[in-house]
Protein backbone atom coordinates (compact mmCIF):
# COMPACT_ATOMS: atom_id res chain seq x y z
CA UNK A 1 0.00 0.00 0.00
CA UNK A 2 0.89 3.29 -0.59
CA UNK A 3 1.83 6.30 2.14
CA UNK A 4 3.40 9.67 2.30
CA UNK A 5 4.69 11.19 5.56
CA UNK A 6 5.24 14.76 6.35
CA UNK A 7 6.82 14.77 9.61
CA UNK A 8 6.95 18.53 9.94
CA UNK A 9 3.17 19.96 10.21
CA UNK A 10 5.22 23.52 10.12
CA UNK A 11 8.24 25.28 9.19
CA UNK A 12 9.36 28.39 9.53
CA UNK A 13 11.80 30.18 7.74
CA UNK A 14 13.32 33.92 7.14
CA UNK A 15 13.25 35.45 3.78
CA UNK A 16 15.89 34.92 1.83
CA UNK A 17 17.10 31.87 3.53
CA UNK A 18 16.78 28.32 1.82
CA UNK A 19 14.20 26.11 2.69
CA UNK A 20 13.30 22.17 2.98
CA UNK A 21 10.18 20.90 3.23
CA UNK A 22 10.24 17.13 3.93
CA UNK A 23 8.62 14.07 2.47
CA UNK A 24 8.82 10.17 2.68
CA UNK A 25 7.14 7.76 0.76
CA UNK A 26 6.28 4.04 0.76
CA UNK A 27 5.20 2.37 -2.21
CA UNK A 28 5.59 -1.12 -4.26
CA UNK A 29 8.03 -0.63 -6.81
CA UNK A 30 8.80 2.43 -8.46
CA UNK A 31 7.44 5.52 -6.97
CA UNK A 32 6.00 8.43 -8.79
CA UNK A 33 6.11 11.36 -6.44
CA UNK A 34 4.54 14.74 -6.87
CA UNK A 35 4.58 18.40 -4.68
CA UNK A 36 1.45 20.45 -4.77
CA UNK A 37 0.97 23.86 -3.10
CA UNK A 38 -2.74 24.92 -1.56
CA UNK A 39 -3.09 29.02 -0.96
CA UNK A 40 -6.12 29.92 1.73
CA UNK A 41 -9.22 29.08 0.16
CA UNK A 42 -7.96 27.71 -3.42
CA UNK A 43 -7.54 24.68 -5.10
CA UNK A 44 -4.11 23.06 -4.93
CA UNK A 45 -1.32 23.90 -7.39
CA UNK A 46 1.01 21.35 -9.06
CA UNK A 47 4.80 22.96 -8.86
CA UNK A 48 6.81 19.54 -9.90
CA UNK A 49 6.92 15.44 -10.43
CA UNK A 50 9.25 12.89 -10.37
CA UNK A 51 8.99 10.34 -12.35
CA UNK A 52 12.13 9.17 -13.79
CA UNK A 53 15.70 10.51 -14.95
CA UNK A 54 17.30 12.63 -13.02
CA UNK A 55 16.83 12.98 -9.52
CA UNK A 56 16.81 16.84 -9.01
CA UNK A 57 14.01 17.50 -10.87
CA UNK A 58 12.70 21.86 -11.19
CA UNK A 59 9.80 23.30 -10.85
CA UNK A 60 7.49 26.03 -10.98
CA UNK A 61 8.03 29.27 -8.84
CA UNK A 62 11.95 28.12 -8.21
CA UNK A 63 11.16 24.80 -6.42
CA UNK A 64 13.12 22.06 -6.81
CA UNK A 65 12.97 18.46 -5.10
CA UNK A 66 15.26 15.64 -4.91
CA UNK A 67 14.04 12.24 -5.16
CA UNK A 68 16.76 9.82 -3.27
CA UNK A 69 15.30 6.09 -3.45
CA UNK A 70 17.88 4.68 -0.99
CA UNK A 71 16.28 6.88 1.69
CA UNK A 72 12.61 6.97 0.35
CA UNK A 73 12.61 10.69 0.80
CA UNK A 74 11.51 13.13 -2.20
CA UNK A 75 12.37 16.88 -0.32
CA UNK A 76 10.94 20.31 -1.61
CA UNK A 77 13.72 22.82 -1.59
CA UNK A 78 13.84 26.33 -2.85
CA UNK A 79 17.50 28.47 -2.35
CA UNK A 80 15.99 31.73 -1.17
CA UNK A 81 12.52 31.66 0.21
CA UNK A 82 10.13 34.73 -0.79
CA UNK A 83 7.02 36.15 1.74
CA UNK A 84 4.49 34.81 -1.03
CA UNK A 85 5.53 31.52 -0.38
CA UNK A 86 3.76 31.19 2.31
CA UNK A 87 0.91 27.92 1.99
CA UNK A 88 0.49 24.61 2.26
CA UNK A 89 2.65 22.38 1.05
CA UNK A 90 1.64 18.60 -0.26
CA UNK A 91 3.68 15.98 -1.31
CA UNK A 92 1.60 13.03 -3.26
CA UNK A 93 2.32 9.82 -4.21
CA UNK A 94 1.32 6.88 -6.87
CA UNK A 95 2.71 3.57 -7.26
CA UNK A 96 2.92 1.43 -10.77
CA UNK A 97 0.04 -0.44 -10.07
CA UNK A 98 -1.89 1.66 -12.11
CA UNK A 99 -3.55 2.97 -9.74
CA UNK A 100 -4.64 6.64 -11.16
CA UNK A 101 -5.59 8.25 -7.83
CA UNK A 102 -3.34 9.87 -5.85
CA UNK A 103 -2.32 9.36 -2.07
CA UNK A 104 -0.96 13.02 0.13
CA UNK A 105 0.86 13.54 2.75
CA UNK A 106 -1.41 15.79 5.40
CA UNK A 107 0.33 18.57 4.51
CA UNK A 108 3.39 21.04 5.30
CA UNK A 109 2.56 24.75 6.53
CA UNK A 110 5.23 27.04 5.41
CA UNK A 111 5.45 30.08 6.76
CA UNK A 112 8.34 32.51 5.61
CA UNK A 113 9.20 35.39 7.95
CA UNK A 114 9.90 39.01 6.64
CA UNK B 1 -7.92 27.62 -21.60
CA UNK B 2 -10.29 27.68 -18.08
CA UNK B 3 -8.68 25.96 -15.50
CA UNK B 4 -11.16 23.31 -13.45
CA UNK B 5 -14.34 24.99 -12.46
CA UNK B 6 -16.19 23.60 -9.13
CA UNK B 7 -19.69 25.19 -7.98
CA UNK B 8 -20.65 26.12 -5.51
CA UNK B 9 -17.94 27.06 -3.77
CA UNK B 10 -19.65 27.25 -0.29
CA UNK B 11 -22.35 24.78 0.30
CA UNK B 12 -24.17 25.34 3.27
CA UNK B 13 -26.58 22.37 4.38
CA UNK B 14 -29.08 21.09 7.38
CA UNK B 15 -28.49 17.70 8.68
CA UNK B 16 -30.64 15.52 6.22
CA UNK B 17 -30.36 17.14 3.37
CA UNK B 18 -29.22 16.82 0.08
CA UNK B 19 -25.52 18.72 -1.22
CA UNK B 20 -24.69 18.52 -5.08
CA UNK B 21 -21.43 19.56 -5.66
CA UNK B 22 -20.42 20.00 -9.64
CA UNK B 23 -17.34 19.98 -11.28
CA UNK B 24 -16.41 20.64 -14.86
CA UNK B 25 -12.82 19.39 -15.73
CA UNK B 26 -10.33 21.35 -18.23
CA UNK B 27 -10.97 21.50 -21.67
CA UNK B 28 -9.73 18.42 -23.08
CA UNK B 29 -9.66 16.52 -19.83
CA UNK B 30 -11.76 13.22 -19.96
CA UNK B 31 -10.66 11.77 -16.25
CA UNK B 32 -12.58 13.16 -13.29
CA UNK B 33 -11.27 12.44 -9.83
CA UNK B 34 -12.85 13.44 -6.41
CA UNK B 35 -11.00 14.22 -3.06
CA UNK B 36 -12.53 15.18 0.70
CA UNK B 37 -10.06 17.62 2.79
CA UNK B 38 -10.97 17.07 6.57
CA UNK B 39 -10.20 20.26 8.48
CA UNK B 40 -6.19 19.64 9.17
CA UNK B 41 -5.52 16.89 6.73
CA UNK B 42 -4.31 16.32 3.62
CA UNK B 43 -6.45 14.99 0.66
CA UNK B 44 -8.39 12.04 0.92
CA UNK B 45 -9.30 10.40 -2.70
CA UNK B 46 -12.95 9.36 -2.69
CA UNK B 47 -13.82 8.26 -6.78
CA UNK B 48 -12.76 8.20 -10.50
CA UNK B 49 -14.37 8.70 -13.37
CA UNK B 50 -14.43 8.79 -17.09
CA UNK B 51 -17.04 9.79 -19.26
CA UNK B 52 -20.26 8.00 -18.04
CA UNK B 53 -18.42 5.57 -16.48
CA UNK B 54 -17.06 4.90 -12.57
CA UNK B 55 -13.40 3.86 -12.69
CA UNK B 56 -12.61 3.77 -8.92
CA UNK B 57 -15.00 4.36 -6.18
CA UNK B 58 -12.48 2.56 -3.52
CA UNK B 59 -12.45 5.55 -1.25
CA UNK B 60 -16.04 6.51 -1.59
CA UNK B 61 -18.28 5.90 1.68
CA UNK B 62 -20.32 3.06 1.08
CA UNK B 63 -23.53 4.91 1.87
CA UNK B 64 -25.01 8.21 0.83
CA UNK B 65 -22.00 8.90 -1.77
CA UNK B 66 -23.03 8.36 -5.26
CA UNK B 67 -20.98 9.91 -8.22
CA UNK B 68 -21.57 10.36 -11.88
CA UNK B 69 -20.02 11.65 -15.07
CA UNK B 70 -22.50 12.06 -17.94
CA UNK B 71 -21.63 11.89 -21.48
CA UNK B 72 -22.43 15.57 -21.56
CA UNK B 73 -22.37 18.32 -18.74
CA UNK B 74 -20.31 17.85 -15.38
CA UNK B 75 -19.59 15.61 -12.83
CA UNK B 76 -21.35 15.70 -9.65
CA UNK B 77 -20.61 14.36 -6.41
CA UNK B 78 -23.87 13.79 -4.28
CA UNK B 79 -24.50 13.79 -0.96
CA UNK B 80 -27.76 12.51 0.34
CA UNK B 81 -28.90 12.92 4.38
CA UNK B 82 -25.86 14.92 5.28
CA UNK B 83 -24.59 14.67 8.49
CA UNK B 84 -22.15 16.85 10.68
CA UNK B 85 -19.12 14.79 9.88
CA UNK B 86 -20.08 15.51 5.94
CA UNK B 87 -18.70 19.23 6.41
CA UNK B 88 -15.40 19.18 4.56
CA UNK B 89 -13.79 21.06 1.65
CA UNK B 90 -14.59 18.76 -1.64
CA UNK B 91 -11.88 18.89 -4.54
CA UNK B 92 -12.23 18.05 -8.04
CA UNK B 93 -8.92 16.90 -10.69
CA UNK B 94 -8.85 16.13 -13.98
CA UNK B 95 -6.08 14.90 -16.16
CA UNK B 96 -6.18 14.37 -19.88
CA UNK B 97 -5.30 10.46 -19.87
CA UNK B 98 -5.04 8.41 -17.45
CA UNK B 99 -1.73 6.72 -16.17
CA UNK B 100 0.95 7.27 -13.63
CA UNK B 101 3.06 9.67 -15.00
CA UNK B 102 -0.39 12.39 -15.58
CA UNK B 103 -0.18 15.08 -12.44
CA UNK B 104 -3.90 16.06 -11.72
CA UNK B 105 -5.48 19.59 -12.33
CA UNK B 106 -7.09 21.19 -8.94
CA UNK B 107 -10.02 23.37 -8.91
CA UNK B 108 -10.73 25.14 -6.30
CA UNK B 109 -12.96 22.83 -4.27
CA UNK B 110 -16.49 23.30 -2.77
CA UNK B 111 -16.53 23.80 0.76
CA UNK B 112 -19.46 22.07 2.90
CA UNK B 113 -20.83 23.09 6.17
CA UNK B 114 -23.90 20.89 7.79
CA UNK B 115 -25.46 22.64 10.13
Amino acid sequence: AQSVAQPEDQVNVAEGNPLTVKCTYSVSGNPYLFWYVQYPNRGLQFLLKYITGDNLVKGSYGFEAEFNKSQTSFHLKKPSALVSDSALYFCAVRDQTGANNLFFGTGTRLTVIP
Amino acid sequence: NAGVMQNPRHLVRRRGQEARLRCSPMKGHSHVYWYRQLPEEGLKFMVYLQKENIIDESGMPKERFSAEFPKEGPSILRIQQVVRGDSAAYFCASSPASGVYNEQFFGPGTRLTVL
